[in-house]
């Protein structure tokens, strides 16, 4: 089965830009979803089809997606993105979708 | 607004079975894909089924083929999950997730809160 890859955890300082990759085989031939989980709280939608915002997202999360590798970015970070980060797949031979492994932004 | 909330999770003994619900309101039920997500305690997201709109198309995740049932009832706007021989590793919050749009169903817009399923003897 198809496998995402992500860093467990990302550190970054206020103000400043956090990346967070997910990888996969030429999985920037699919489309990649991204989502935002507090603890305790349900996943957030924060970017699909690559680098789509939902309404009510913020413009600081952008996301791109090329090669073996898609990323998201977020912009001037604040205290309150401190949470876990997932990327997401839909394979459409099987029907099934795939999740990352999940990476931990923390804000120093 | 979209408003899923899941209800059925509790304990329940290996071997065990247990029905999950999810109530959803605020959009047109039936246009659209529906799934089922879970979380283990302190570890990721894993897929767990999908159901399209009309019932015709299904699907499930490795973990769970033979063992769980989606269904939906869109005269009533609710989802359901029959799970049956539970084993410990199943123990998990179960979230409700609505996909993307009426036309695409790669992704999940909305999320219920979750409901808890703890398998244990």
């Amino acid at each position: 089965s198809y496998v995402l890859t992500q860093p467990p955890s990302v550190s970054v300082a206020p103000r400043q830009t956090a990346r967070i990759t997910c990888g996969g085989s030429e999985i920037g031939s699919k489309s990649v979803h991204w989502y935002q989980q507090k603890p305790g709280q349900a996943p957030v939608l924060v970017v699909y089809d690559d680098s789509d915002r939902p309404s009510g997202i913020p413009a600081r999360f952008s996301g791109s997606n090329s090669g073996n590798t898609a990323t998201l970015t977020i912009s001037r970070v604040e205290a309150g993105d401190e949470a876990d980060y997932y990327c997401q797949m839909w394979d459409s031979y099987s029907g099934h979708y795939v999740f990352g492994t999940g990476t931990k932004v923390t804000v120093l | 607004e979209v408003q899923l909330v899941e209800s059925g999770g509790g304990l329940v003994k290996p071997g065990g079975s247990l029905r999950l619900s999810c109530a959803a309101s605020g959009f047109t039920f039936s246009s659209y894909s529906m799934n089922w997500v879970r979380q283990a305690p302190g570890k990721g997201l894993e897929w767990v089924s999908c159901i399209s709109g009309s019932s015709s198309y299904i699907y499930y995740g490795e973990s769970v083929k033979g063992r769980f049932t989606i269904s939906r009832d869109n005269a009533k706007n609710s989802l359901y999950l029959q799970m049956h021989s539970l084993r410990v590793e199943d123990t998990a919050v179960y979230y409700c997730a609505r996909a993307g749009s009426a036309a695409s169903a790669e992704y999940f817009q909305n999320w219920g809160p979750g409901t808890l399923v703890t398998v244990s003897s």
